[in-house]
């Protein structure tokens, strides 16, 4: 079973640079595997943020950036926000029209 | 404006069904691949299903496979999950996705838009 890796929580400060990652079990992650980024805060729908590793979604500031950081996936938060508290998932294409999604990711700016 | 909209949530017995929907608007639906995401309560996402353009191709997380089943009605713009043999592992907030036009030059396998989600509670 593909098990995909997130850190379970991050923090940042106020204006500073987080990058949060996402992996595999086994193996390292490519842009084979399309990653996607999803940002969701308590009982709100979620809301994508990066597809296709890099792809910003519309309306997406250029805050927020994506790509492949050694074997992982990575979504970079540039002069981090207040309301960037959230939590931050990812999901990857595992091929045979199969998806998974990370654990998940609570970012705290403080 | 792009909008999803699930209904049919609502309290269900383990072992019963029930039936999703997913409406979509302001997109041209019988492009698109579309998705089912779930969220159990205080729990992650996970990828449920996903249905092709032309509902020709389905798949499904191993979770649910051979219990539920997703299928569209590109003349009624409207996705559909039907849930059986329901357990209590299934209650979750259940979300309909876009992803990729198949008429588009490039595909991201991901998902764009999301619906507001529907409630299921599976419990005696």
């Amino acid at each position: 079973q593909t098990v995909v890796t997130q850190e379970p929580s991050f923090s940042v400060s106020p204006g500073g640079t987080v990058t949060l990652t996402c992996g595999l079990s086994s193996g390292s992650v490519s842009t084979s595997y399309y990653p996607s980024w999803y940002q969701q805060t308590p009982g709100q729908a979620p809301r994508t943020l990066i597809y296709s590793t890099n792809t910003r979604s519309s309306g997406v500031p250029d805050r927020f950036s994506g790509s492949i950081l050694g074997n992982k996936a990575a979504l970079t938060i540039t002069g981090a926000q207040a309301d960037d508290e959230s939590d931050y998932y990812c999901m990857l294409y595992l091929g045979s029209g199969l998806r998974v999604f990370g654990g998940g990711t609570k970012l705290t700016v403080l | 404006q792009v909008q999803l909209v699930e209904s049919g949530g609502g309290v269900v017995q383990p072992g019963r069904s029930l039936r999703l929907s997913c409406a979509a608007s302001g997109f041209t639906f019988s492009s698109y691949t579309i998705h089912w995401v779930r969220q159990a309560p205080g729990k992650g996402l996970e990828w449920v299903a996903v249905i092709s353009y032309d509902g020709s191709n389905k798949y499904y997380a191993d979770s649910v496979k051979g219990r539920f089943t997703i299928s569209r009605d590109n003349s009624k713009n409207t996705l559909y999950l039907q849930m059986d043999s329901l357990r209590a592992e299934d209650t979750a907030v259940y979300y309909c996705a876009r992803g990729d036009d198949y008429y588009g030059s490039v595909r991201h396998y991901g998902m764009d838009v999301w619906g507001q989600g529907t409630t299921v509670t599976v419990s005696s």
